[in-house]
């Protein structure tokens, strides 16, 4: 089944303990995103990337880190998570980019205490 | 700086009533253009998009969105809604024509009365 995974589903964790949000897609897209989204924001993009060793900034990048260094993963990284990082992340993927069906994830609710 | 407004939080409509979610958007060019929906059981998920061409796009589900220029408006609308469509849908635009940076709306909540 064609389909993009996250794990963890849930993770509650304390201030300044590095955690890693794993994303995974079996459909072979060379495009993959993560996006936080928030009361009232709707989704905001973290990074993205257009393919392998290739990543950049989206409009809330701060106290993130990702990398893709495998077509099918594309890890969010938090070194040293903050409260204000509490949010629903989902990871997508397309083929190409936008202009391509982006397929979500289930979505990973993260607390950080 | 590019911005997307979903002018309407909430919208209520009773079954079988007709539906159009309003949004604008800020940009010079013809952006691309998308609107997802959320809903518990299924998800975010795509239900159309426009690049170019006939400014009115059919999606999934029945649901179909025109794009005028002239308002810098691209809004969905389905004649008849079903218990179904009870979610939350999201107006989202490819960032100055990029086809890989997204913003997004902040959402509009459908609640569909019986």
């Amino acid at each position: 089944e064609a389909q993009v995974t996250q794990n963890p589903r849930y993770l509650i964790t304390v201030t300044g303990k590095k955690l890693t949000v794993t994303c995974s897609q079996n459909m072979n897209h060379e495009y993959m995103s993560w996006y936080r989204q928030d009361p009232g924001l709707g989704l905001r993009q973290i990074y993205y990337s257009m393919n392998v060793e290739v990543t950049d900034k989206g409009d809330v990048p701060e106290g993130y880190k990702v990398s893709r260094k495998e077509k099918r993963n594309f890890p969010l990284i938090l070194e040293s998570p903050s409260p204000n990082q509490t949010s629903l992340y989902f990871c997508a993927s397309s083929l190409g980019g936008l202009t391509d069906t982006q397929y979500f994830g289930p979505g990973t609710r993260l607390t950080v205490l | 700086a590019q911005s997307v407004t979903q002018p309407d939080i909430h919208i209520t409509v009773s079954e079988g009533a007709s539906l159009e979610l309003r949004c604008n958007y800020s940009y010079g060019a013809t952006p691309y253009l998308f609107w997802y929906v959320q809903s518990p059981g299924q998800g975010l998920q795509l239900l159309l998009k426009y690049f170019s061409g006939d400014t009115l796009v059919q999606g999934i589900k029945g649901f179909e969105a025109e794009f005028k220029r002239s308002q810098s408006s691209f809004n969905l609308r389905k004649p008849s809604v079903h218990w179904s469509d009870a979610a939350e849908y999201f107006c989202a635009v490819g960032r100055g024509g990029s086809n890989y940076q997204l913003i997004w709306g902040a959402g509009t909540k459908l609640i569909i009365k019986p």
